[in-house]
C-alpha cells in the first residue's frame, strides 16, 4: 500500500512569512505532484516532478523531489492571502498507474 | 465537454437507500478515477478506469460500493445501501491516459449526505 504522510496538516502564519509543507513515503515513486484544492472546487494541478532530486519554481513556491523519490516538499516564500487553501501531495508507482494522495496540509495565510 | 462534469452537485439521502453519481468526463480522455473527500480531509482513492482494461477496484471500500464505465466515456458510482460514513464529496477526475506523469483534471465533486 502506497501511503503518503504529509505535513503539517493545518498551517496558520501570517502574510509575508515562508513555510515549508512536506510529504513523505516509505514508497518509491515515479512521480509526485502537488495540487492546491480552493472550498467548492476539486483539486488542481500546480505542478509534477518526475527525476529525483529534481527542484521545480512557480513564482514564490519552491517544489523539491527527494533523491530517492520518496519525499517531496513544497516551500512558499514571502506568503500572501491568496495562497490560503488545502495543498495535496500525490504520488503515483511504476506499478500502479492510480494516483494516491495525501492527506492534505491546510495552509491559512492571515493579512 | 470543457470540462469534467458530476452530477448532482448535491445529494441528499435517507440512510438506507441506494444512490448514483454521475462523470462525464473530457471527451478523448481514456482514464478516469473516482476519490471520496471527508471533510477538510485528502482524497481517498476509490477505483481507476483507464480505457479496456480492467478496472483498478482496490479502494472501493465495500461490497455496497460499485463503478461502471460505459463505453469509455460516462462513468456512475453506485453506493446501495446507504450508510452515515458514506457522507463526503466525491470527486471525479480524468486524465488522456496516454502517459504515467499526467495531469489529472477534476470536477467539482458530488456532496452527499446521508441522514
Amino acid at each position: 500500500t502506497q501511503l503518503l504522510e504529509q505535513s503539517p496538516q493545518f498551517l496558520s502564519i501570517q502574510e509575508g512569512e515562508n513555510l515549508t509543507v512536506y510529504c513523505n513515503s516509505s514508497s518509491v515513486f515515479s512521480s509526485l505532484q502537488w495540487y492546491r484544492q480552493e472550498p467548492g472546487e476539486g483539486p488542481v494541478l500546480l505542478v509534477t516532478v518526475v527525476t529525483g532530486g529534481e527542484v521545480k519554481k512557480l513564482k514564490r513556491l519552491t517544489f523539491q523531489f527527494g533523491d530517492a523519490r520518496k519525499d517531496s516538499s513544497l516551500h512558499i516564500t514571502a506568503a500572501q492571502p491568496g495562497d490560503t487553501g488545502l495543498y495535496l501531495c500525490a504520488g503515483r508507482s511504476r506499478r500502479a498507474q492510480k494516483l494516491v494522495f495525501g492527506q492534505g496540509t491546510r495552509l491559512t495565510i492571515n493579512p | 465537454g470543457a470540462g469534467v462534469s458530476q452530477s448532482p452537485s448535491n445529494k441528499v439521502t435517507e440512510k438506507g437507500k441506494d444512490v448514483e453519481l454521475r462523470c462525464d468526463p473530457i471527451s478523448g480522455h481514456t482514464a478516469l478515477y473516482w476519490y471520496r473527500q471527508s471533510l477538510g480531509q485528502g482524497l481517498e482513492f476509490l477505483i481507476y478506469f483507464q480505457g479496456n482494461s480492467a478496472p483498478d477496484k482496490s479502494g472501493l471500500p465495500s461490497d455496497r460500493f460499485s463503478a461502471e464505465r460505459t463505453g469509455g466515456s460516462v462513468s456512475t458510482l453506485t453506493i446501495q445501501r446507504t450508510q452515515q460514513e458514506d457522507s463526503a464529496v466525491y470527486l471525479c477526475a480524468s486524465s488522456p491516459g496516454r502517459m504515467s506523469n499526467e495531469k489529472l483534471f477534476f470536477g467539482s465533486g458530488t456532496q452527499l449526505s446521508v441522514l
